[in-house]
C-alpha cells in the first residue's frame, strides 16, 4: 500500500511569512495527526483529526496554525505568520480504527531565517 | 507536555553488541509503544505492548514493560548499522492519542 505522502520536503521562509503543508494520508484511514518535531526532541501532537473534524487541537497554537481537512481525505497544515521557533520538522501521520501504531509521513522540515 | 522520557538520550556500542533502551512515564496507561526514525525520515512502527503484558519480541527487539515503575524497555540484540536511529517510546493518553518521549539516538559502530 502507498504510504502517507507529504509535501514539499522541505521549506525555507522568512519569519512573518506564511506557509503550508500538505498531507495525504494512507486510503482508508480516518485519523490523522500533524506533529511537530524540534531537532532533538520527540514529536508534539498539533492536532488530531477524525475523518473531517477536530478530535484534538489542545496544542496548536491558534493565533499563527491552521489546520483542515475538508473531504475527511487530505489535509493541510498552514502557519501564519511564521516565527523562527517554528522551525522544525513537521510529520503527518495516520491510522484505522482497531490498527497497531500510527503509519507516519517523511515530513517537511521548515526553517524560518 | 510528553509523557515517556528516554534514558540514555545517546547510545554508541560496537556492531553485534545488543542495545537496552529504557523509557519511563508518568501515568497509568493501556498500551506503550516504541518507534524508530532514521535520520530525515518518518517515524516507524516497531512494537507495541500492552499493560497486562509484560514482556514482548519481535524479531530481534524484546520489549518489557513494569507498570509498578511505569517503566519499559527495549533490547536490539546483535546490532547492525541499519540500526543506527533514533528510538521514541510513545504511551496513550487518552482514547486515541499518543505522547513520545525525547528519544534515544542510537549509534552502531562498525
Amino acid at each position: 500500500e502507498a504510504g502517507v505522502a507529504q509535501s514539499p520536503r522541505y521549506k525555507i521562509i522568512e519569519k512573518r511569512q506564511s506557509v503550508a503543508f500538505w498531507c495525504n494520508p494512507i486510503s482508508g484511514h480516518a485519523t490523522l495527526y500533524w506533529y511537530q518535531q524540534i531537532l532533538g526532541q520527540g514529536p508534539k501532537l498539533l492536532i488530531q483529526f477524525q475523518n473531517n473534524g477536530v478530535v484534538d487541537d489542545s496544542q496548536l497554537p491558534k493565533d499563527r496554525f491552521s489546520a483542515e481537512r475538508l473531504k475527511g481525505v487530505d489535509s493541510t497544515l498552514k502557519i501564519q505568520p511564521a516565527k523562527l521557533e517554528d522551525s522544525a520538522v513537521y510529520l503527518c501521520a495516520s491510522s484505522a480504527p482497531g490498527a497497531v501504531g500510527y503509519t507516519f509521513g517523511s515530513g517537511t522540515r521548515l526553517t524560518v531565517v | 507536555s510528553q509523557q515517556g522520557e528516554e534514558d540514555p538520550q545517546a547510545l554508541s556500542i560496537q556492531e553485534g553488541e545488543n542495545a537496552t533502551m529504557n523509557c519511563s512515564y508518568k501515568t497509568s496507561i493501556n498500551n506503550l509503544q516504541w518507534y524508530r526514525q532514521n535520520s530525515g525520515r518518518g517515524l516507524v512502527h516497531l512494537i507495541l505492548i500492552r499493560s497486562n503484558e509484560r514482556e514482548k519480541h519481535s524479531g530481534r527487539l524484546r520489549v518489557t514493560l513494569d507498570t509498578s515503575k511505569k517503566s519499559s524497555s527495549l533490547l536490539i540484540t546483535a546490532s547492525r548499522a541499519a540500526d543506527t536511529a533514533s528510538y521514541f517510546c510513545a504511551t496513550d493518553e487518552g482514547a486515541s492519542k499518543i505522547i513520545f518521549g525525547s528519544g534515544t539516538r542510537l549509534s552502531i559502530r562498525p
